[in-house]
């Protein structure tokens, strides 16, 4: 069955300071979309990015990177020099080639981040 | 601007009321969703749409009920039936229901039942 979990419920860090948040997820599709969103205060769902089963390489935008690997199941993501106004929650979520054309996303709990000034 | 909204951002009802609740977008999507949050869990997908006139239910439909009458629009009626309706509901909207689809959210309504 199709599942993710971040297991990191709440992260505390302080401005600067680097941080991983981890995603792990199970599937039995060989096609497969993973995809980040943050939830500041607002409300709003963020989108920050999606990447597909095929495609392993890491990606890098600005102090944000997404660190994708098969052979653990994981698709983490780190936050370099941290800031406070990185302060949210942060969901992984998955989608299924085989679910059909549902647009189903499979979300996990979301990790609570708060940046200390 | 394009983006989706949704209204109103806090609602309170009393118990036994049905409610609904807004969402509008004018991204041209043709697929709209509804999820609902609960503290400390995941979004779970109440109902989607592909397409006007047409409305699928996601993994928690008890108690809800939508409408699609145009591309825009997306209501979402909690109904006297839901047991346990104070939540953070959130819509979102995509191009199309494909996996590769990437949904963009609104701002989410906080529903509260006295």
């Amino acid at each position: 069955a199709q599942k993710v979990t971040q297991a990191q419920t709440e992260i505390s860090v302080v401005e600067k300071e680097d941080v991983t948040l981890d995603c792990v997820y199970e599937t039995r599709d060989t096609t497969y979309y993973l995809f980040w969103y943050k939830q500041p205060p607002s409300g709003e769902l963020v989108f920050l990015i999606r990447r597909n089963s095929f495609d392993e390489q890491n990606e890098i935008s600005g102090r944000y990177s997404w660190n994708f690997q098969k052979s653990t199941s994981s698709f983490n993501f780190t936050i370099t020099a941290s800031q406070v106004v990185d302060s949210a929650v942060y969901f992984c979520a998955l989608s299924e080639h085989g679910s059909g054309n549902t647009g189903k996303l499979i979300f996990g709990q979301g990790t609570t981040l708060q940046v200390k000034p | 601007d394009g983006g989706i909204t949704q209204s109103p951002k806090y609602l309170f009802r009393k118990e036994g009321q049905n409610v609904t609740l807004s969402c509008e977008q004018n991204l041209n999507h043709d697929a709209m969703y509804w999820y609902r949050q609960d503290p400390g869990q995941g979004l779970r997908l109440i109902y989607y749409s592909q397409i006007v006139n047409d409305f699928q239910k996601g993994d928690i439909a008890e108690g809800y009920s939508v409408s699609r009458e145009k591309k825009e629009s997306f209501p979402l009626t909690v109904t006297s039936a839901q047991k346990n309706p104070t939540a953070f509901y959130l819509c979102a909207s995509s191009f199309g229901v494909l996996p590769t689809d990437t949904q963009y959210f609104g701002p989410g309504t906080r529903l509260t039942v006295l």
